[in-house]
């Protein structure tokens, strides 16, 4: 049963850059059956999905926080990375890591790591 | 602004059936079936009930039932049952710039 789990750092300070990895346990990040990606939650407020990675590398961002933001794969660790440059406290939120189905003709985020809560203050 | 419009909250007494919507445009959900909900309980991580407009997968009871016609999607529970009671996002896939799309979240409340 695949297995999703966020790590991090929970406070960032302003303008810095925030970072964080997801663990997949359970299966191989190097399937062919997924995409990999975060997906956002501020306080109270709904989800907003960040960026996605295939095991290959290739990458597919949110147009609005492409220009912050970076995912990378490392597959001898089973793991990929989100990192979010000039952060701010419209950055704080839940920080979620999904697997997002990617067989023909399906598509969906099937698979959810628990979350990360990251505040940026200073 | 969330791309996709949900509204805000529903509710219904157990064992009757409520409808959620999700309305978008032709470049999101009126183009493509990779409509999918989800399900989210206070402090959990949200729960897929229904992919690629509607299909459940294992475990998710029959109760919840998926649709879409032209640019609006809809997520009917039928029987409600007092642990139904969350929030319900739909997402969709809106092409190969803006990629996924949610909505803004609908409560729903089990009177």
């Amino acid at each position: 049963q695949l297995q999703l789990q966020e790590s991090g750092p929970g406070l960032v300070k302003p303008s810095e850059t925030l970072s964080l990895t997801c663990t997949v346990s359970g299966g191989s990040i190097s399937s062919s059956s997924y995409y990999w990606g975060w997906i956002r939650q501020p306080p109270g407020k709904g989800l907003e999905w960040i960026g996605s990675i295939y095991y290959s590398g290739s990458t597919y961002y949110n147009p609005s926080l492409k220009s912050r933001v970076t995912i990378s794969v490392d597959t001898s660790k089973n793991q990929f990375s989100l990192k979010l440059s000039s952060v701010t406290a419209a950055d704080t939120a839940v920080y979620y890591c999904a697997s997002l189905i990617a067989a023909a003709g399906t598509s969906a985020f099937d698979i959810w790591g628990q979350g990360t809560m990251v505040t940026v203050s200073s | 602004q969330s791309a996709l419009t949900q509204p805000r909250s529903v509710s219904g007494s157990p064992g009757q059936s409520v409808t959620i919507s999700c309305t978008g445009t032709s470049s999101d959900v009126g183009g493509y079936n990779y409509v999918s909900w989800y399900q989210q309980h206070p402090g959990k991580a949200p729960k897929l009930m229904i992919y690629d407009v509607s299909k459940r997968p294992s475990g998710v009871p029959d109760r919840f039932s998926g649709s879409k016609s032209g640019n609006t999607a809809s997520l009917t529970i039928s029987g409600l049952q007092a642990e139904d009671e969350a929030d319900y996002y739909c997402c969709s896939y809106a092409g190969s710039y803006t990629f996924w799309v949610f909505g803004g979240g609908t409560k729903l409340t089990v009177l």
